[in-house]
């Protein structure tokens, strides 16, 4: 069974720039996970969508933060404009159903550093 | 606010020692408990999660945990640790029926594991 795939793996843009990060999760997978881990911390959810719906993004900085997942299987995140405190791995993750027991499977990250 | 804690940052063991990672979070309410473990240039992964029954749940290689609800505690043992259990450790919480997917992690403990 494929994990959950996403590209870039490492991007490094200026402040002020715009970047864009992709994630394709497992085949069947109903739920779709945006965190944000900043070095030293744990993943913060920034996003949780329900096929194409969403269910959370009460933490997302919505003044340049953007997500979508438009056909209810893959997903993009944008940050625009960057700023130096954006400097972070940035997880996506995917779960069978939208469940607080379910597992969730995380992909590799995409490391961003703003400089 | 509801939050995770992880009390230590950085274990050093050596290998046959026994380890006791600890996690507190705080929240009255019915949790998911979850630890996730990240190997050297890994994914994220599920190492045990509990959310009824026997409050003693037993995850894949040897780990163990024990929620304690009086103490608002999960804590992550394992008897005799292996250098193969070099990692980060994460606790993780979801709190509540009406919180989907919502996952809260620690801030992650760092294991290293002499030969």
């Amino acid at each position: 069974e494929a994990g959950v795939a996403q590209s870039p793996r490492y991007k490094i843009i200026e402040k002020r720039q715009s970047v864009a990060f992709w994630c394709n999760p497992i085949s069947g997978h109903a739920t779709l996970y945006w965190y944000q881990q900043i070095l030293g911390q744990g993943p913060k959810l920034l996003i949780q969508f329900q096929n194409n719906g969403v269910v959370d993004d009460s933490q997302l900085p919505k003044d340049r933060f953007s997500a979508e997942r438009l056909k209810g299987v893959d997903s993009t995140l944008k940050i625009q404009p960057a700023k130096l405190e954006d400097s972070a791995v940035y997880l996506c993750a995917s779960s069978l159903l939208l469940a607080g027991t379910d597992t969730q499977y995380f992909g590799p990250g995409t490391r961003l550093t703003v400089l | 606010a509801q939050s995770v804690s992880q009390h230590n940052h950085h274990v050093i063991l050596s290998e046959a020692a026994s380890l006791e990672l600890g996690c507190n979070y705080s929240y009255g309410g019915t949790v998911n408990l979850f630890w996730y473990v990240q190997y050297p240039g890994q994914h994220l992964q599920l190492l045990l999660k509990y959310f009824s029954g026997d409050p003693l749940v037993k995850g894949i290689k040897g780990f163990e945990a024990e929620f304690i609800k009086s103490k608002f505690s999960f804590n992550l043992r394992k008897p005799s640790v292996q250098w193969s259990d070099t990692a980060e450790y994460f606790c993780a919480v979801n709190a509540g029926y009406n919180q989907g997917g919502k996952l809260i992690f620690g801030q992650g403990t760092e294991l290293s594991v002499k030969p």
